[in-house]
């Protein structure tokens, strides 16, 4: 079965600078789909970022950038110039491949503060 | 003009009742699925459809009994409440081709 961890519980930044969660998966799958999912105190499942795993470029949407490593099974995101409004709980997960029964498996998150 | 709904966003039920919780999504996709948000934060699959048809039951107590009466619907049926159910359920939705899961705003259900 799929499982995917998430190594940080909670890490803090300074507010401007940079930050690395970390993320890594296993699978036997070569297709496949990966993500982060931003979950602020309104409890609401926002997508930040999404990797399709046949793409060797790695995805960025603005400040949200991450580092896919296919062979280490690594997906780390990269949030750069932190704003107050990053603070969250931030959730990797890997969809299994289409075929009738996708389904998302979550890491277990990792709660970013970010300081003033 | 909510993507992905859910009602209600609050429940506080005592043990042994039967609730429900409703789920719509205006985005026209296929595919609709509940998770479950523990106490720890962690989110696990419970149930996905397609197409109004049942694709994934993960291992869920027989009380929870999920209904799609279409493709735009997926509701929750939860039957004899135990403390253990308490959790935020979130609903999401995902186009086949695509497969990004769009999430509702949770329902956050608490037994007493």
């Amino acid at each position: 079965a799929q499982t995917v961890t998430q190594s940080q519980p909670e890490m803090s930044v300074q507010e401007a600078e940079t930050v690395t969660l970390s993320c890594t998966y296993d699978t036997s799958e070569s297709d496949y789909y990966l993500f982060w999912y931003k979950q602020p105190p309104s409890r609401q499942m926002i997508l930040v970022i999404r990797q399709e795993a046949y793409k060797q470029q790695n995805a960025t949407e603005n400040r949200f950038s991450v580092n896919f490593q296919k062979a280490a099974k690594s997906f780390s995101l990269k949030i750069s110039d932190s704003q107050l409004g990053d603070a969250a709980m931030y959730f990797c997960a890997y969809r299994t491949p289409q075929g009738g029964s996708e389904k998302l498996v979550f890491g277990k998150g990792t709660k970013l503060t970010v300081n003033p | 003009d909510t993507a992905v709904s859910q009602t209600p966003k609050y429940l506080v039920t005592q043990m042994g009742n039967d609730k429900s919780i409703k789920c719509e999504q205006n985005l026209g996709h296929d595919t609709m699925y509940w998770y479950k948000q523990d106490s720890k934060k962690f989110l696990k699959i419970m149930f996905s459809y397609n197409n109004k048809e049942l694709i994934i039951n993960e291992t869920v107590p027989n009380r929870f009994s999920p209904k799609s009466p279409d493709k735009a619907h997926l509701n929750l049926h939860i039957n004899s409440l135990e403390l253990g159910d308490s959790a935020v359920y979130f609903c999401a939705s995902s186009q086949d081709a695509s497969g990004t899961q769009y999430f509702g705003p949770g329902t956050r259900l608490t037994v007493t």
